[in-house]
């Protein structure tokens, strides 16, 4: 079974810092990966997706990640964060697209200290 | 921007209770899933629904656990009679159609069994 590693669980940094979260999973076939990102009190929102294509892949509030197949990694970066980036930060991956559920990692607390 | 709701954001019940958590997925989407996460855990899936039936459901998902889209609108998840063990935050879902691959979250509700 697929499965979604993070391995950062609580980062902190100060504003303007760049920031790299970690995503691995474990599937040996084709995959989407997403990054999800949940505000304090907010739902689960999608910051950016991979499918196919350009492995880079830009996302919303200046967010990328990057997909390395031959590393099974999809890293979300940020090249110069704001407190507002305070959130907990969900790497998932989708791997049977008939039924489309989505496997989670266990998420990463980012603590932007002003 | 239509999203998912969710009611109740919190519901505290006793071990044994039934409770139901409710769902209005987005107008026009055709595919429901509950996830939740027990907390420090990862989000995990729970069950899809789709034509008004299910169409996966994780081993978590036992006879205890029953989805129900009632009118046409709502989506919900009842848990027959819940064990401290149910405890977590419990995420509603849904796709707009085969292919469409990004899964529009809810807020989550808060389910704490004493």
């Amino acid at each position: 079974a697929q499965s979604v590693s993070q391995h950062n669980h609580h980062v902190i940094l100060s504003e303007a810092a760049s920031l790299e979260l970690g995503c691995n999973y474990s599937y040996g076939g084709t995959v989407n990966l997403f990054w999800y990102v949940q505000y304090p009190g907010q739902h689960l929102q999608l910051l950016l997706k991979y499918f196919s294509g350009d492995p880079l892949v830009k996302g919303i509030k200046g967010f990328e990640a990057e997909f390395i197949k031959s590393k099974f990694s999809f890293n979300l970066r940020k090249p110069s964060v704001q407190w507002s980036d305070t959130a907990e930060y969900f790497c998932a991956v989708l791997t049977n697209f008939g039924n489309e559920k989505l496997t989670f990692g266990t998420g990463t607390r980012l603590t932007i200290i002003p | 921007e239509p999203e998912v709701t969710q009611t109740p954001s919190h519901q505290v019940t006793q071990m044994g209770q039934e409770v139901i958590l409710r769902c209005v997925p987005i107008s026009n989407h055709l595919y429901f899933y509950w996830y939740r996460q027990i907390l420090g855990q990862k989000v995990e899936f729970l069950v899809s629904f789709y034509n008004n039936e299910i169409s996966e459901k994780s081993e978590i998902f036992d006879d205890q656990f029953s989805v129900e889209r009632p009118d046409g609108s709502n989506f919900t998840l009842k848990i027959r009679s819940t064990k401290l063990e149910d405890s977590a935050m419990y995420f509603c879902a849904s796709r707009r159609a085969q292919g469409a691959r990004e899964q529009y979250f809810g807020p989550g509700t808060r389910l704490t069994v004493t």
